[in-house]
């Protein structure tokens, strides 16, 4: 079975621009994850989405998005990038969130450098 | 809010030696989870070990056990017969198993662990 799979692998950017990045799950997987990690932040949440629904998210400006499709796909939008927004994206998924244990499978991540 | 502490940011290990990381936690939740995730250079993050907090019992996975302490919110892991393979970055992190069932993780700030051959 093919794991999480995030497009694309390495991106640079300038400052303003924005930017889109792209998580599939594993297959049946329905619940997806964002991850920020930065040296001086470390491993930070973004957002949670399942069944196309927005779940949790972190406390992050509004430039940050996201969304999910029905084939549980899900997308990140950055929107007028900043120096500060370099980072790892990492996505996570898993086959539902709920109140037992459910194990999460991470993606390879998105390394994002803003100029 | 919940927080995850990780007071060692570098460890070093002798190949087959035993190593503990330390983690410490706080919470006023009384039901959580709590997980050891691997982060070789690759960055690729893998699950080392989960221990439910409703356990007693400390959780092993072959060379890799807990020491979970739920009084003391402290929750270190122990890599038996270290391998060269075992260096990585190390986080521990959090789950609730409340608030509407979600899968958000809060983070250590990550423990480098390298291992002398």
């Amino acid at each position: 079975k093919a794991g999480v799979t995030q497009t694309p692998r390495y991106l640079i950017k300038t400052r303003g621009q924005q930017v889109t990045l792209s998580c599939s799950p594993i297959s049946g997987h329905r619940s997806v994850s964002w991850y920020q990690q930065t040296p001086g932040q470390g491993l930070q949440f973004l957002f949670e989405y399942f069944s196309e629904t927005q779940r949790n998210k972190g406390n992050f400006p509004g430039r940050f998005s996201g969304r999910q499709f029905s084939n549980s796909r899900s997308e990140m939008n950055v929107s007028t990038l900043e120096l500060g927004d370099s980072a790892l994206y990492l996505c996570a998924s898993s086959l539902v969130p709920r109140s037992s244990y459910n194990e999460q499978f991470f993606g390879p991540g998105t390394r994002l450098t803003v100029l | 809010a919940q927080t995850v502490t990780q007071s060692q940011p570098e460890m070093s290990v002798q190949e087959a030696e035993t190593v503990t990381l330390s983690c410490t936690y706080d919470t006023s939740e009384s039901d959580y989870y709590l997980f050891w995730y691997k982060q070789p250079p690759s960055r690729q993050m893998i699950l080392v070990i989960r221990q439910e907090a409703y356990k007693q019992q400390n959780a092993t996975e072959n060379r890799f056990s807990v020491n979970f302490q739920k009084a003391a919110k402290s929750f270190s892991l122990k890599i038996s017969d270290s391998q060269l393979g075992d260096a990585a970055m190390y986080f521990c992190a959090y789950r609730s198993a409340f608030g509407g069932a979600t899968n958000k993780l809060i983070f250590g700030t990550g423990t480098l662990l390298a291992v002398q051959p």
